[in-house]
């Protein structure tokens, strides 16, 4: 089946970093989402994109609808404890999402 | 306002048992899922619904049925369990599909 390549697959990083990671799809989506999932909880939506080139922030979170609609990016800035998570992007196809593959996100004091 | 559970939070089965594992929404959501997340893999979608009586495959719907007679409950069965079924299982509901509630999980042992 298909699914999302995000990359990096974890990132260790100390409090205060910024940090970035992407989703690639050899398909177009219309809709590029990014959920976060905290240890031992389901994934929660962070961040929804709705047009190619779109750029959307939510707090210290900005993510990024690419221009081919077959990528997205997502900026954390000046990283905190609690950002420590799984981040998922995920694209819309038709009445279901198709998730990537995940970036552990580690966050050291 | 419980927003979506699931029952039970932890099952080990042995291979060739059958067992139900039920989600439950109180957010009068029409669309609901069943997906599994296993290490390196991510979220992989099992079978969903997108209102009460209807049901369609994901993109791993082997070896797993669902049904959704209430639009509140949406049940994952396996009729015969095997270790590759090793997982943790979550379910979601959602208003509109983009922004998908989901419940904590069910890890599920297969031995």
């Amino acid at each position: 089946g298909q699914q999302l390549n995000q990359s990096p697959q974890s990132m260790f990083i100390q409090e205060g970093e910024d940090v970035s990671m992407n989703c690639t799809s050899s398909s177009i989506f219309n809709t590029w989402l990014w959920y976060k999932q905290e240890p031992g909880e389901g994934p929660v939506l962070l961040i929804a994109l709705y047009k190619a080139g779109e750029l959307t922030s939510n707090g210290r979170l900005t993510a990024q609808f690419g221009i081919t609609r077959k990528d997205s990016f997502l900026n954390i800035s000046a990283s905190i404890p609690s950002d420590v998570g799984i981040y998922f992007c995920a694209g819309r196809q038709a009445d279901k999402l198709i998730f990537g593959t995940g970036t552990r996100l580690q966050v050291f004091p | 306002n419980a927003g979506v559970t699931q029952t039970p939070k932890f099952r080990v089965l042995k291979t060739g048992q059958s067992m139900t594992l039920l989600c439950a929404q109180d957010m009068n959501h029409e669309y609901m899922y069943w997906y599994r997340q296993d290490p390196g893999m991510g979220l992989r979608l099992i079978h969903y619904s997108v209102g009460e009586g209807t049901t369609a495959k994901g993109e791993v719907p082997d070896g797993y049925n669902v049904s959704r007679l209430k639009k509140q409950n949406f049940l994952l069965g396996l009729e015969s369990a095997a270790p590759s079924q090793t997982s943790v299982y979550f379910c979601a509901s959602s208003y509109i599909i983009d922004e998908q509630y989901f419940g904590p999980g069910t890890r599920l042992t297969v031995t």
